[in-house]
Parts: structure tokens; sequence; C-alpha cells
């Protein structure tokens, strides 16, 4: 079964550092990579997608990510993080090949910035 | 405010109640989507939705649960002698179906409680 794994549970970093949360998934086929953000209190929010093309995927806020095919990875990353950063962020894939929309979720990474 | 809508936002029952919950998906996304979140996890699949066709449903649906699009508009999860693992918050999503690249969109949730 298709499965997630995000390597880290609860990040602190202080205003400014620069983020990388890790994110490898299970699946040998064609995948479709998600990195959801939920801030606290508010719903979960689509932060980037990477469906085919330019590994590297930019989205809002000034994260990115990039899918490594051969580590079956999706990182999310951010060069400068801000105190708004603070959140959960899940990254997520499609389940199987198809288009029927379903995600597989992991486990959530807490990200606490310090002003 | 044109997003997903979910209610009741919270909910507390006794074990043995029943409970529904509502959602009301964007206008013209004909896919809408149920997960669960439980504390510290990230979102699982319970079933989704074509338009007022149920497509599939997870394993984690167990019996007791039984969700509805009558319309192909809202959709209603009722959960029957509830158990206190039920307590989890309860994630409506919707899509419109058509291009891989279409983000899905999530609610902000029902909390239960079942004491």
């Amino acid at each position: 079964a298709q499965s997630v794994s995000q390597h880290n549970h609860h990040v602190i970093l202080s205003e400014a550092a620069s983020l990388e949360l890790g994110c490898n998934y299970s699946y040998g086929g064609t995948v479709n990579l998600f990195w959801y953000v939920q801030y606290p209190g508010q719903h979960l929010q689509l932060l980037l997608k990477y469906f085919s093309g330019d590994p590297l995927v930019k989205g809002i806020k000034g994260f990115e990510a990039e899918f490594i095919k051969s580590k079956f990875s999706f990182n999310l990353r951010k060069p400068s993080v801000q105190w708004s950063d603070t959140a959960e962020y899940f990254c997520a894939v499609n389940e199987g090949s198809g288009n029927t929309g379903k995600l597989i979720f992991g486990q959530g990474t807490t990200l606490q910035v310090k002003p | 405010d044109t997003g997903v809508s979910q209610n009741p936002r919270h909910k507390i029952t006794k074990r043995g109640q029943n409970v529904t919950f509502r959602c009301d998906p964007i206008s013209e996304h004909n896919r809408l989507y149920w997960y669960r979140q439980t504390l510290g996890q990230g979102p699982e699949f319970l079933t989704y939705f074509q338009n007022e066709a149920q497509l599939e449903k997870s394993r984690l649906l167990s019996d007791r649960f039984s969700a509805e699009r009558p319309k192909g508009s809202f959709s209603t999860l009722e959960i029957q002698r509830t158990e206190q693992g039920d307590s989890a918050m309860y994630l409506c999503a919707s899509r419109i179906r058509g291009d891989t690249g279409n983000t899905i969109y999530f609610g902000e949730g029902s909390w239960l409680t079942v004491v």
C-alpha cells in the first residue's frame, strides 16, 4: 500500500532561518504530490503541487519543493521563514495512478517559528 | 464565503448517540471527499462522491458510518452508535472533475468528541 512519511514531527526555527521539511512516498508509478499547510484554527490550504514537468515547484508564500524521483522524495523548502509560517505542514500523494483525487497524507510536521 | 462549508464545527456527544455532519462543497465541484483526522496524524480518506454517486469507501468506514449526497450538492456523514474511538475531526473536501491539475479544497472540519 502507498504511504507517505514525513521525517520531522516538530521543527523549531528562528525567524530568517532556512527550512527544509522531508517527505518520502512509496509508490513506483506516476505520482502527483502535494504540500498542504494548516495554520492554527484554519482549514488545510494547498501550498504547492507537482503533476509533471519541472521537478522544482514553486508555491505560495515563498515555498518551493523538489521532486526527486530516484529518491521518492518531495521535500519542502523556504530560504527564510517568518513567524507567520508557524503551522502544521502535510505532504500528500494521490493514490494510484488514476485521477480520483484521493490523497494519502503524511502524519504532518509542526513548524514553530520563534520571533 | 465560497469555500467548502461544514457544520456543525464542533459536536460533543455521549457514547452510543448518533451524529450527523453536513458539508456544502464549492458550487460546481462535482467531486466531494470525506476524510478523518485524529490528533498528531494526517487526514485519512473515508469516502468520495462524484455527483450523487458514492464511488469508493475506505475500510475505515465501518457499518456505523454512512455518507450520502442525494442531489449531488451537499453531503452528510452520519455516525451511528458513536464510540470514543470516533473522536476526531471530520474533513470535507471538493474538486472539479477533469484535469489532473485541479486542486482539492478542504473545509474547516467538524470536530467530534465522544464522551
